[in-house]
């Protein structure tokens, strides 16, 4: 089964860089979506089509997808950007989930 | 709004069973597919079940295959999950999650419930 693979732990201070990566077998051939989860909420969608925003997503939140990997930056991290990040990708009619990056802003 | 509000959880016992339900509201419900989703307690997102808009697709992963039944009904706007010999590790917030489509294909999950706490113990 196909599986994606996320590092556990990310930090960034704040106004600087952050890159969250995603591994996966040929990922650039496939759509890659980013979601983040804050404690005790629901996921929002960040990222989909590899690098697209939804409305009302900052344009700091940015994707690429090449490769066996896909990457999400957040430019000009902020304290409100600390959460859980997960990357998905559909396989055939299944979906599968990385195991989640926590990106701590300090 | 567009909204997703999902029910039906709560504490069985193993080998149990539970229903779960989302009710969905302000869009088209039978133009979109959906999805369950769940998350254990401390631990990362876990996809359950997939059914398209007109139900002619469905699938599961291999740990609720044989135990979990997606349907939906599109005349009420409400997706079901019905999970039967309920084990220890399926305690988790079940979330439903809609899917929108690309070109007929699911794409991103780009709304979602607030989750129902499903606790499976003796």
């Amino acid at each position: 089964s196909y599986e994606l693979t996320q590092p556990p732990s990310v930090s960034v201070s704040p106004g600087q860089t952050a890159s969250i990566t995603c591994s996966g077998d040929k990922l650039g051939d496939r759509y890659a979506y980013w979601y983040q989860q804050k404690p005790g909420q629901s996921p929002v969608l960040v990222i989909y089509q590899d690098t697209r925003r939804p409305s009302g997503i900052p344009e700091r939140f940015s994707g690429s997808n090449s490769g066996n990997t896909a990457t999400l930056t957040i430019s000009g991290t902020q304290a409100m950007d600390e959460a859980d990040y997960y990357c998905q990708a559909w396989d055939s009619s299944t979906v599968v989930f990385g195991g989640g990056t926590k990106l701590t802003v300090l | 709004e567009v909204q997703l509000v999902e029910s039906g959880g709560g504490l069985v016992q193993p080998g149990g069973s539970l229903r779960l339900s989302c009710a969905a509201s302000g869009f088209t419900f039978s133009t979109y597919s959906m999805n369950w989703v769940r998350q254990a307690p401390g631990k990362g997102l876990e996809w359950v079940s997939y059914i398209s808009s007109g139900s002619s697709t469905i699938s599961y992963a291999d740990s609720v295959k044989g135990r979990f039944t997606i349907s939906r009904n599109n005349a009420k706007n409400s997706l079901s999950l019905q999970m039967n010999s309920l084990r220890a590790e399926d305690t988790a917030v079940y979330y439903c999650a809609r899917a929108t489509m690309l070109r007929g294909v699911p794409d991103a999950f780009d709304i979602w419930g607030q989750g129902t706490m499903v606790t499976v113990s003796s």
